[in-house]
C-alpha cells in the first residue's frame, strides 16, 4: 500500500537548536517528494519538492531534505530553527501523472524563543 | 494572483444536517482537488476535477458526499446527510496541470464539525 509515515507527532525544540523530522514512504512507481508547511492560520504552503537529481534539495526559509532511496526516506533538516519556524510540516509523495499527493499525518514543530 | 479561496472557514452543524463547502481555484487553473484531514490523521485525497469533470474520485468516501464543478470554475462539496465521523478540516487545491510536477496552491481549509 502507498503511505507515508512521519516518526514524530510533536517536537519542541529552542531556538538555534537544530531540527530533522523523520519521513519514510511506500511507494511503486516513480517517487515525487514533498515537505508542505502550515503556519498557524494559514494555507499549507511548499518548503521543498525532490523530482530527480541531487537528492539533497534545499527549500524556502533555509530548510533542505535528502532524499535517500535505499532507507526510503526524505528527511527534513535544518541547521538553526527560529520561533517562527513553529507551524506544522507535512511530507506527502506522488506519481508523475497522478494528480493526488499522498500525505503523513504531519508533525507539529513548537519552537520556544 | 489571487489564492485559492474556501468558504466557510468554520462550519459547526448538527448530525444529519446538509452542509456545502465552497472552493474558488486560482483563475485558469483548470486541476482542483479537494482533500479531508480527520482529526490525528493523514490529510487524504478526495476528488479531482479537469475543468467540469471529475477526473478521479477514488477518494470519496461514501454516497454522502457529492462534489461539482459546474462551469469548470468554483467547487461545491456537499455532505448530506452529515455524520460525527465527518469532522474534520476540508482543503481544497489547484493546479494549472495535471500531475505532480505543476504544483499545487491550497486554501486555507474549511473547519468542518459535526455535533
Amino acid at each position: 500500500a502507498q503511505s507515508v509515515s512521519q516518526h514524530n507527532h510533536h517536537v519542541i525544540l529552542s531556538e538555534a537548536a537544530s531540527l530533522e523530522l523523520g519521513c519514510n514512504y511506500s511507494y511503486g512507481g516513480t517517487v515525487n517528494l514533498f515537505w508542505y508547511v502550515q503556519y498557524p492560520g494559514q494555507h499549507l504552503q511548499l518548503l521543498l519538492k525532490y523530482f530527480s537529481g541531487d537528492p539533497l534539495v534545499k527549500g524556502i526559509k533555509g530548510f533542505e531534505a535528502e532524499f535517500i532511496k535505499s532507507k526510503f526516506s526524505f528527511n527534513l533538516r535544518k541547521p538553526s530553527v527560529q520561533w517562527s519556524d513553529t507551524a506544522e510540516y507535512f511530507c506527502a509523495v506522488g506519481g508523475g501523472s497522478q494528480g493526488n499527493l499522498i500525505f503523513g499525518k504531519g508533525t507539529k514543530l513548537s519552537v520556544k524563543p | 494572483e489571487a489564492g485559492v479561496t474556501q468558504f466557510p472557514s468554520h462550519s459547526v452543524i448538527e448530525k444529519g444536517q446538509t452542509v456545502t463547502l465552497r472552493c474558488d481555484p486560482i483563475s485558469g487553473h483548470d486541476n482542483l482537488y479537494w482533500y479531508r484531514r480527520v482529526m490525528g490523521k493523514e490529510i487524504k485525497f478526495l476528488l479531482h476535477f479537469v475543468k467540469e469533470s471529475k477526473q478521479d474520485e477514488s477518494g470519496m468516501p461514501n454516497n454522502r458526499f457529492l462534489a461539482e464543478r459546474t462551469g469548470g470554475t468554483y467547487s461545491t462539496l456537499k455532505v448530506q446527510p452529515a455524520e460525527l465521523e465527518d469532522s474534520g478540516v476540508y482543503f481544497c487545491a489547484s493546479s494549472q496541470g495535471q500531475g505532480v510536477y505543476y504544483g499545487y496552491t491550497f486554501g486555507s481549509g474549511t473547519r468542518l464539525t459535526v455535533v
